[in-house]
């Protein structure tokens, strides 16, 4: 199916271990984007990419790690997860003109 | 700096109701202002451009750079409307797709 696509859909995990959350689309956009969304602060960006090999950090990078190797990949890896970074997470591309396609979010839980 | 403003964490009306969801913005730039929406277990959508001047499912939003408000507005609300609604920025000339969120409103409409 054309998109874009998160996995996994739920993740349990425990304190201080690593995670990596997978994005991928079908279109070839150039720009992805991470968001992670929390009550009381709507969606924040933690990291994007303008292209492949090209990434920046957003405005809640800390403890968080992306890499793309290649255009329709964009994994955003938690190297040591903590409590905090129990959050909903969003992969999003750019389509179009400054719109947005978000992909149906990973629900992460870190114990 | 910018930043978005939706002062409503909550919002409920009743079915046939107008709505009026709020959303101030402060930039130095020119900005760009959208809606995105999110229902219940979909994932994150645009519902409108203030560049598009266009009315989705009903709703229109006009942007008064004077009072630097982008209030999203319908006339007489569904209960399909009941949603989490988000006022998001972006800056021409900005990184390009980068937008900056408010906090959500989460819209409710009783039948």
């Amino acid at each position: 199916d054309a998109g874009i696509t998160q996995s996994p859909r739920y993740k349990i995990t425990e304190t201080g271990r690593q995670v990596t959350l997978m994005c991928h689309q079908t279109w070839s956009h150039s720009y992805m984007f991470w968001y992670r969304q929390d009550l009381g602060h709507g969606l924040r960006l933690i990291y994007y990419s303008a292209a492949a090999d090209i990434t920046d950090k957003g405005e809640v990078p800390d403890g968080y790690v992306v890499s793309r190797s290649k255009t329709e990949n964009f994994p955003l890896t938690l190297e040591s997860a903590t409590r905090s970074q129990t959050s909903v997470y969003f992969c999003a591309s750019l389509q179009g003109y400054n719109e947005q396609f978000f992909g149906p979010g990973t629900r992460l839980t870190v114990l | 700096a910018q930043r978005v403003t939706q002062p409503e964490k909550l919002l409920s009306v009743f079915k046939g109701a107008p709505v009026e969801l709020k959303c101030n913005y402060s930039y130095s730039g020119s900005p760009e202002l959208f809606w995105y929406v999110q229902y219940s277990r979909q994932r994150l959508q645009l519902l409108l451009r203030h560049i598009s001047r266009e009315s989705i499912k009903g709703f229109t939003a006009d942007l008064n750079k004077g009072e630097t408000s982008f209030h999203l507005k319908k006339p007489f609300a569904q209960e399909e409307d009941s949603a989490m609604y988000y006022c998001a920025l972006t800056g021409r000339g900005s990184t390009l797709g980068r937008l900056y969120f408010g906090r959500g409103t989460q819209l409710t409409v009783w039948p």
